[in-house]
C-alpha cells in the first residue's frame, strides 16, 4: 500500500462512452501525474499537476481530459477513445523537487477500449 | 535531453543466484536516478534512489544500486535472488529542469528459475 489509491482498477469502455478515472493521495504530496503503459512500450508520462496546476501535457489527444480539484485528488476523464487506448493507466504522486523527488504509485487501472 | 537505456529486456536467473540489472542514462550534470519495480497487475514501487553521495546505494528487498559516472551507470544487484523478486524493473532519471519529472527506461523483466 503506497498511500495511492486508484478507481476503478479494472475498466471496459466502448468508443462513444464516457468513462472517469479517479486518482487520490494520502501523503500529503503536491504534485500528481498520469501515465500510460502499453505492452513493449515505455512508461509515457501524459499530464502533471503541480499545486492543482497543470504543469505538463505531452501532446496527449483532447479525448482525455484531466482534472485536480485539489492537491489529493487527480481525474482523468475519457470520451471516445479508440481501441489503442487500452492500456493501463498509472497515477501517482510526489512532494516535489529535492531530495523528496521519488514518485509513488497507485496500483493503476486497466483500460479495455472495445 | 535526458535518456535512460535498459539493454536487456528480459533475464532469467536461477533462484539463490546473483542478479545484475543493468542501466545506463545520458544526463548533463549529476542525475536523479531511481530504481523501481512492478509486480504483474500492480504500480511501480520504488526500490532505491540516488541523488549525491556514497554511490553504493540500498535499498528496499535486499536491492542495491552503484552509480558509476565514468560509466553514465546505475546497475541494480542483488546477491541472492528469490522467486518473488520475478517483476519488471524500471530505471529512470530525474529531470533537473523540472522538479516534477522523471524519466523511465524501458524495462526488464526478471524471470526466476526454480
Amino acid at each position: 500500500e503506497t498511500g495511492v489509491t486508484q478507481t476503478p482498477r479494472h475498466l471496459v469502455m466502448g468508443m462513444t462512452n464516457k468513462k472517469s478515472l479517479k486518482c487520490e493521495q494520502h501523503l500529503g504530496h503536491n504534485a500528481m501525474y498520469w501515465y500510460k503503459q502499453s505492452a513493449k512500450k515505455p512508461l509515457e508520462l501524459m499530464f502533471v499537476y503541480n499545486f492543482k496546476e497543470q504543469t505538463e501535457n505531452n501532446s496527449v489527444p483532447s479525448r482525455f481530459s484531466p482534472e485536480c480539484p485539489n492537491s489529493s485528488h487527480l481525474f482523468l476523464h475519457l470520451h471516445t477513445l479508440q481501441p489503442e487506448d487500452s492500456a493501463l493507466y498509472l497515477c501517482a504522486s510526489s512532494q516535489g523537487g529535492g531530495e523528496n523527488y521519488e514518485q509513488y504509485f497507485g496500483p493503476g487501472t486497466r483500460l479495455t477500449v472495445t | 535531453a535526458q535518456s535512460v537505456t535498459q539493454p536487456d529486456i528480459h533475464i532469467t536467473v536461477s533462484e539463490g543466484a546473483s542478479l545484475e540489472l543493468r542501466c545506463n542514462y545520458s544526463y548533463g550534470a549529476t542525475p536523479y536516478l531511481f530504481w523501481y519495480v512492478q509486480s504483474p497487475g500492480q504500480g511501480l514501487q520504488l526500490l532505491l534512489k540516488y541523488f549525491s553521495g556514497d554511490t553504493l546505494v540500498q535499498g528496499i528487498k535486499g536491492f542495491e544500486a552503484e552509480f558509476k559516472r565514468s560509466q553514465s551507470s546505475f546497475n541494480l544487484r542483488k546477491p541472492s535472488v528469490h522467486w518473488s523478486d520475478a517483476a519488471e524493473y524500471f530505471c529512470a532519471v530525474g529531470d533537473s529542469s523540472s522538479a516534477s519529472k522523471i524519466i523511465f527506461g524501458s524495462g526488464t523483466r526478471l524471470s526466476i528459475r526454480p
